[in-house]
């Protein structure tokens, strides 16, 4: 079975504190790997978009990296704002025909003041 | 538009009536996806437009729900005799490739709560 695990569930850091937040997963046939920003009440937003060849991926102060060997995942984000309080999605995309996307249930970030 | 539009952002509905969700996606884009998201989960595909072909309708839970993009644009949800359990969080998507592998732009979702 298809499936995406996160860790931790939840995370609470100081502003301006780095994190890491990690994703295993388990899908056949592996297109890609993304990871999506999920703000309370809005709809995911994609960070970044990895393939199998690809194992790093940076978009502003958050970094992807992917070991496809391993089957994991992670996504860094530096000097962490009040604005990055969110859900982080990691999301790997299967090649069916199409790209059906397999989520995970996210980390919860809280960056406290 | 200038991102994914849904309509309406909240229902509530009672245990067996039946419930429509909009969703108008990027204009230009070709593939479409509906999501359900349960509360405290991360999304799970339920169907996947190509313009106006429904090529993937796997994820549906039940045959009360039924999708329909008739005119390769805006896309309609709807669920019949709606139960306590289609409570949830429907996104939508929209893709302007054919196969979706670039990003989806997501729509905010409409939250539906069955009483």
């Amino acid at each position: 079975k298809n499936q995406v695990e996160q860790s931790p569930q939840s995370l609470i850091i100081l502003e301006g504190k780095n994190c890491t937040l990690q994703c295993n997963y388990t899908v056949s046939p592996f297109s890609n790997l993304r990871w999506y920003k999920q703000d309370t009440g809005r709809g995911p937003v994609s960070l970044t978009i990895m393939t199998f060849s690809e194992n790093t991926k940076s978009n502003g102060r958050y970094t992807a990296t992917l070991d496809a060997d391993t089957k994991q995942s992670s996504l860094h984000i530096t000097a962490s704002q009040l604005s990055d309080s969110a859900s982080y999605i990691c999301v790997v995309s299967a090649n069916t025909g199409f790209q059906k996307l397999v989520f995970g249930t996210g980390t919860r970030l809280l960056v406290s003041p | 538009g200038a991102g994914v539009s849904q309509s309406p952002r909240y229902k509530v509905a009672k245990r067996g009536q039946d419930v429509a969700l909009r969703c108008d996606p990027i204009s230009g884009h070709v593939s479409l996806f509906w999501y359900q998201q349960a509360l405290g989960q991360g999304p799970e595909f339920l169907t996947y437009f190509q313009n106006e072909a429904q090529l993937d309708k796997s994820g549906l839970p039940s045959d009360r729900f039924f999708a329909e993009r008739p005119e390769g644009s805006v896309s309609t949800l709807k669920i019949q005799r709606t139960q306590q359990e289609d409570s949830a969080v429907y996104l939508c998507a929209s893709s302007f490739d054919y196969q979706g592998s670039q990003p989806q732009h997501f729509g905010d979702g409409t939250r539906l709560s069955i009483l």
